[in-house]
Formats: structure tokens, C-alpha cells, sequence
């Protein structure tokens, strides 16, 4: 069976604080992954990672993919209350479909 | 640029009763994708369009839950008839299916509430 986990699935910590979110898959035909950020309202659009070991970067956030392993991690340095929110993971299989682990609560604190 | 539309954004109705959410896409996405999440299952694909042809229809729940794609800029997800179990955030996304990309753009939700 297709799955995505995502590991923790919760997590808090203060300002300033680095954090690191993983997120391991199991599906057939792989594509790509991709990281979604989850606030109050709809998923937005993070990263889309295909080749192993290179990284993608957007100021204070960071991801990596390793396929042979099947996992990838999302880092977030000097963390904000902003970067509160639900962190998820899909991974695009097959054809167009993309299968989302189940989330990481992150909230971060003054 | 308008991001994906949806409507109506809360949705509260009585068991039994049909429900008909709606979508329109982003101008020139070819796919568009209903989704459901809840806190117990998290977010489940329901039903993908390309080219506003159903594509995969495996998620759908039973036969109360029906959609549609009459054309590029609008879709329907309806439930006939509705029970309390329905109760979730519907979204719906669009994506521009080109080789080697693969995101996939929200649109707000529809928080559905069924008493």
C-alpha cells in the first residue's frame, strides 16, 4: 500500500529555535515530493524536490531528498511565530495523483 | 492572478439533505483535484479531472458523493444525501499538468458541517 509519515507529529518550541520535520514514503512509481504549509486556511505551496540530494532553498526554510533512503527532511532555521502551522508532505506517484502524509503540528513560541 | 475559487466557504445543513460545493479552477490548469480533510484521516483525494475528463475516481466515499467537470473553469462535488459523517474542509486544487511538475495549487475550502 502507497503511504506517506511524517514524523513528529508535533512539535513546539520557541523562537529561534532550528526544527527538522521528516517525511519517509513507500509508493510505486515516484515522481517527486513535495512540501505544503497549512495555516488556518488552504495547503501553500512550499517545495517540489525530484533529484536525490539537492537542496532547495527559500530564505529560513530548507529541504532535502534522499531517494534511496525514501525520506526527505524540511528544515527551518531560526524559527518565528509565524512558521507556526501544519507542515505536510505528498509524494506525486503514477500519474498525477499525490498521496499527503497526515502532517506536523508545528508551534513555535515568544 | 485569482488563486481557485470556491464556494460556499461554510456550508452547515441537516442530514439527508444535498449538498453541492463548487469550484473553479485557475485560468489554464488542465487538472483539477476534490479533496477532503479531516483530523482523524487527514487530507484524502476524493476525485481528479484532467482536461475535464475524470481521471480517478477511487476515492470517492460510496455513490451519495457525485462530480463533475461541465467545462474548464468550473466543477461541482455534490453529496446526495448527506450524513453526519460527511462533515469536513473540502478543497479543491488545480494544477497545469506539464512533464515534471507536479504542484498542485489549493483553493480555500469548504468547511461542510452536517447535523
Amino acid at each position: 500500500e502507497d503511504k506517506v509519515v511524517q514524523s513528529p507529529l508535533s512539535l513546539v518550541v520557541h523562537e529561534g529555535d532550528t526544527v527538522t520535520l521528516n517525511c519517509s514514503y513507500e509508493v510505486t512509481n515516484f515522481r517527486s515530493l513535495l512540501w505544503y504549509k497549512q495555516e488556518k486556511k488552504a495547503p501553500t505551496f512550499l517545495f517540489m524536490l525530484t533529484s536525490s540530494g539537492i537542496e532547495k532553498k527559500s530564505g529560513r526554510l530548507s529541504s532535502i531528498l534522499d531517494k534511496k533512503e525514501l525520506f526527505s527532511i524540511l528544515n527551518i532555521t531560526a524559527t518565528q511565530t509565524g512558521d507556526s502551522a501544519i507542515y505536510l508532505c505528498a509524494v506525486a506517484y503514477n500519474t498525477d495523483k499525490l498521496i499527503f502524509g497526515t502532517g506536523t503540528r508545528l508551534q513555535v513560541f515568544p | 492572478d485569482a488563486g481557485v475559487i470556491q464556494s460556499p466557504r461554510h456550508e452547515v445543513t441537516e442530514m439527508g439533505q444535498e449538498v453541492t460545493l463548487r469550484c473553479k479552477p485557475i485560468s489554464g490548469h488542465n487538472s483539477l483535484f476534490w479533496y477532503r480533510q479531516t483530523m482523524m484521516r487527514g487530507l484524502e483525494l476524493l476525485i481528479y479531472f484532467n482536461n475535464n475528463v475524470p481521471i480517478d475516481d477511487s476515492g470517492m466515499p460510496e455513490d451519495r458523493f457525485s462530480a463533475k467537470m461541465p467545462n474548464a473553469s468550473f466543477s461541482t462535488l455534490k453529496i446526495q444525501p448527506s450524513e453526519p459523517r460527511d462533515s469536513a474542509v473540502y478543497f479543491c486544487a488545480s494544477s497545469l499538468r506539464l512533464a515534471g511538475t507536479y504542484e498542485q495549487y489549493f483553493g480555500p475550502g469548504t468547511r461542510l458541517t452536517v447535523t
